[in-house]
Parts: structure tokens; sequence; C-alpha cells
């Protein structure tokens, strides 16, 4: 089946320190790979994706490579800032079936100044 | 419209009523789906439709959940009787395409919570 799972949180950094959420997923075929985030009181964003192995995802300073060896898509950025507090959520898109997104149970990060 | 919208953006209602959430798809959006977010956790899938035909229901959690989307656009998601634990947050998405595939995208509303007492 598919599923993805995320470093639990909350994550509490520093301003501009170096962040990494993990994800791993486990899926039948070659899903599509989120990453998506949720400020507080908003809906889910697109963060940035990436369709296919090696591929790296980027925006807004975050980065995410398709890493299909490790079944990995490990979210990164160099230097976090206060405005990137939010719920972080990996997800893949189905590849049987309806394409629907299966999503990680979110990771909650909090920048303080 | 300029993103996916959703009404109310929040709803309290009391055991055994029944609600009606509304979605508002960005215009020109065949494919739209419905997902629950149960709090602390990540959205799951409810729902699909392409256009006004709804091709798959296998996400909704029991035969209380119905939801239609007669002309293609808007669509509303009903929940009869409702329960303690249909409390959560009712997520509406949008995709493009009329045949959804690995690279599409989904644009997502800013979520209805309901809230049964």
């Amino acid at each position: 089946g598919n599923s993805v799972t995320q470093m639990e949180g909350p994550v509490t950094l520093s301003e501009e320190a170096f962040l990494t959420i993990n994800c791993t997923y486990t899926a039948t075929g070659y899903p599509s790979l989120f990453w998506y985030v949720q400020y507080p009181g908003e809906g889910l964003q697109l963060l940035l994706k990436a369709t296919k192995a090696d591929d790296k995802g980027s925006n807004k300073g975050f980065e995410a490579t398709y890493r299909k060896e490790t079944t990995s898509f490990h979210l990164e950025k160099g230097s976090v800032q206060v405005s990137d507090s939010a719920v972080y959520f990996c997800a893949l898109g189905t590849t049987s079936g309806t394409y629907k997104y299966i999503f990680g149970t979110g990771t909650r990060l909090k920048v303080l100044a | 419209g300029a993103g996916v919208s959703q009404s109310p953006r929040y709803k309290v209602a009391k055991r055994g009523q029944d609600v009606a959430l509304r979605c508002d798809p960005i215009s020109g959006h065949v494919s739209l789906f419905w997902y629950q977010q149960a709090l602390g956790q990540g959205p799951e899938f409810l729902t699909y439709f392409q256009n006004e035909a709804q091709l798959d229901k296998s996400g909704l959690p029991s035969d209380r959940f119905f939801a239609e989307r007669p002309e293609g656009s808007v669509s509303t998601l009903k929940i009869q009787r409702t329960q303690q634990e249909d409390s959560a947050v009712y997520l509406c998405a949008s995709s493009l395409a009329l045949r959804v595939s690995r690279t599409d995208t989904q644009y997502f509303g800013p979520g209805t919570r309901l809230t049964v007492l």
C-alpha cells in the first residue's frame, strides 16, 4: 500500500539555523512527491514537488530531492526565518486508481527570533 | 476566482444535526477532491469528482456522508446526523486536468472546521 512517514514534531529552531524534516514513503509504482505548508489559519499551500528520481524541487529557499533508492524526500532549508513557522506536510500522489494524495501526519516547525 | 474558496470557515453543530459544506474550485478546474483532516493528522482522501461525475467515493467514512457537484463547478459535502467523531477540518482541492496524472498539482482551499458538540 501507500504511506508517508514524517519525523515527529514539534521542531524548534533559532532563526538562521539549518532545517531538515525527514520524510520517507512506501508506494506501489512510481509516485510524485510533494511538500505542502500550512500557515496558522490558512489552507495547504504547495511548497515544492518532484515527479521523478533525482529531481530536486525548490522554492523559497527550501529544497527536497527525490531519492528512489532510499524512498525519501527530506525537506531542507539552509537558514530558517521566523516567518517559516508553520506545519509541513509530505505527500505522495498515488499511481493506480484515482490519483489522490496520501499525506504524512505533518511536522510543526517553530522558529524563534 | 484566484483560489479555492470554502464556506463556512467554521461550523458548530449539535450532535444529530445535518451540515452542508461548500467548495468553490478554481475557475476551469475539472477535478475536485474532498479531504478530511482530523486534529494533529494529515488530510485523508474522501471523494473525487471529474466535472459533475463522482468517480471515487471510497474514502467516505459512512453513508451519512454525501457529496455532489451537479454542474461541474461548485461542490457540496453534506453530513447527515453528525457525530462527535465527524469533528475535523474538511478540505477541498481542485486541479486543472481532465485526466489527473502524476504531474498534476492539487490546489487546496482554507478548509471548513467542523465541531460537533
